[in-house]
């Protein structure tokens, strides 16, 4: 069984703070790390899918580090605004090698609100 | 608007109903999904469909019941389902290559999913 653990499991915020979260997964047999954000009522949209260690990645104020070597991955939010409040998942190939490695196992979430 | 269109949006029915669950995805993608979230669990995968043929049952009880009749139409059919059952169900579909190694690289994209409420 694969484990996908996220924390914090929830975060409360104020508007303009910035905040960060992790993922942690096995780090062996690595092939790729997403990280989606998942607004209420609205369908779970992909942020990154990061594949090399070392790996930075950014879309606006969002960011992304990748640690394979240790098994974990850093989302950061700069300067949070009301609209980003959303759980934010990440999601980890099952497989370890061969042809299984579409099997996405999700971790539970972080949960964000910012105050306004 | 994901592309990923999912129908219908809320379902209540009894545990002898039949019904089904429709996604349709207009990306043009080889790769179909079905996902259930239950209350405080992870998204968990149930099925996949690659060109239209079925790769995965992840170990889900026959009472759910997988049709992909082409690359673009996902269905998941449902009988007797018990209470348990209840919980949201989403589509995914993704631009897969299935080799050695290179899976899941590409990024899934959903549709808002359906509540299922199972009376």
């Amino acid at each position: 069984i694969l484990n996908v653990e996220q924390s914090p499991q929830s975060l409360h915020v104020q508007e303009g703070d910035s905040t960060n979260f992790t993922c942690s997964f096995p780090s062996s047999n690595f092939y790729a790390l997403h990280w989606y954000r998942w607004e209420t009522a609205k369908s779970p949209e992909a942020l990154f899918v990061m594949t090399l260690n070392g790996d930075e990645k950014k879309k606006g104020r969002i960011s992304a580090t990748l640690n394979t070597k240790e098994g974990y991955s850093y989302l950061y939010i700069k300067g949070s605004q009301p609209e980003d409040s959303a759980t934010y998942l990440c999601a980890f190939p099952a497989g370890g090698g061969g042809g299984s490695n579409y099997k996405l196992t999700f971790g539970k979430g972080t949960l964000l609100t910012v105050n306004p | 608007e994901t592309g990923v269109t999912q129908t219908p949006r809320h379902l209540v029915m009894g545990m002898t109903n039949k019904k089904s669950l429709k996604c349709e995805q207009h990306l043009g993608h080889n790769a179909m999904y079905w996902y259930k979230q239950s209350a405080k669990k992870p998204l968990e995968l149930m099925f996949v469909y690659n060109f239209k043929e079925q790769t995965e049952n992840n170990s889900v009880p026959s009472r759910f019941s997988p049709e992909c009749p082409n690359s673009s139409h996902l269905f998941l059919h449902l009988h007797t389902l018990q209470p348990e059952d209840s919980a949201l169900y989403l589509c995914a579909s993704s631009q897969e290559k299935f080799s050695f190694g290179q899976g899941a690289r590409n990024e899934q994209f959903f549709g808002p999913g359906t509540r299922l409420t199972v009376l």
